[in-house]
């Protein structure tokens, strides 16, 4: 198993420019997540989903969108990027129901740079 | 989900015992204890989690005060490798969403 695999694994963007971050899960999780991190800080959820064609936000959606047309793959769009984006991003899945919910699985994350 | 609060740094001895404090004094009846780290610049990885009694495995003990207000983590013979931060989150099983903080940063010191 590859686990959750996250592709690119670096970008640089100039300000306005558009991307889309792909997020792979092979361990058949029903659940996705996205987060990012900046330095110093701690991980925020920005987005997330509890099975294919679901998704919702969490803590810090504004200015991103996301798809799960696959269960497997978890897509981050940035429409019109901004320096504020700059920051690594950590995809993440996991098993729903009852305790099985204790454990999520993490990619190693795409570090974007906004210019 | 329940706040928490932990010492923003930590130092510990190689080979020692690393206990690390979390405060969660709002934390609810349905809510559990999880405890993540995350490896210098890698994703964070699940080390264990508990609800009221304390809890063992191969990782890390987990200790629980009788009124769940707050916890303390141990790694029995912390290691080189064990230098992380060290994330205590409260959550209901129920919920979605897991809320990071900032953690406490552990260095293990030869």
């Amino acid at each position: 198993n590859a686990g959750v695999t996250q592709t690119p694994k670096f970008r640089v963007l100039k300000t306005g420019q558009s991307m889309t971050l792909l997020c792979a899960q092979d361990m058949n999780h029903e659940y996705m997540y996205w987060y990012r991190q900046d330095p110093g800080m701690g991980l925020r959820l920005i987005h997330y989903s509890v099975g294919e064609g679901t998704t919702a936000k969490g803590e810090v959606p504004d200015g991103y969108n996301v798809s799960r047309l696959k269960k497997q793959n978890f897509l981050l769009g940035l429409e019109s990027a901004a320096p504020s984006q700059t920051s690594v991003y950590f995809c993440a899945s996991s098993v729903p129901g009852g305790r099985l919910t204790y454990e999520q699985y993490f990619g190693p994350g795409t570090r974007l740079t906004v210019t | 989900d329940a706040k928490t609060t932990q010492p923003t740094s930590m130092d510990c001895a190689e080979g020692r015992a690393a206990n690390l404090p979390c405060n969660h004094s709002t934390i609810s009846g349905n809510e559990y204890v999880y405890w993540y780290r995350q490896i210098h610049s890698q994703g964070p990885q699940y080390i264990i989690h508990g609800l009221k009694n304390n809890e063992t495995n191969e990782m890390a003990s987990l200790i629980i005060t009788e009124d769940r207000k707050s916890s303390t983590l141990i790694l029995p013979h912390a290691t080189l490798r064990d230098t992380a931060v060290y994330y205590c989150i409260v959550r209901a099983n129920t919920g979605n969403q897991f809320y990071f903080g900032t953690g406490t940063s552990l260095t293990v010191i030869p």
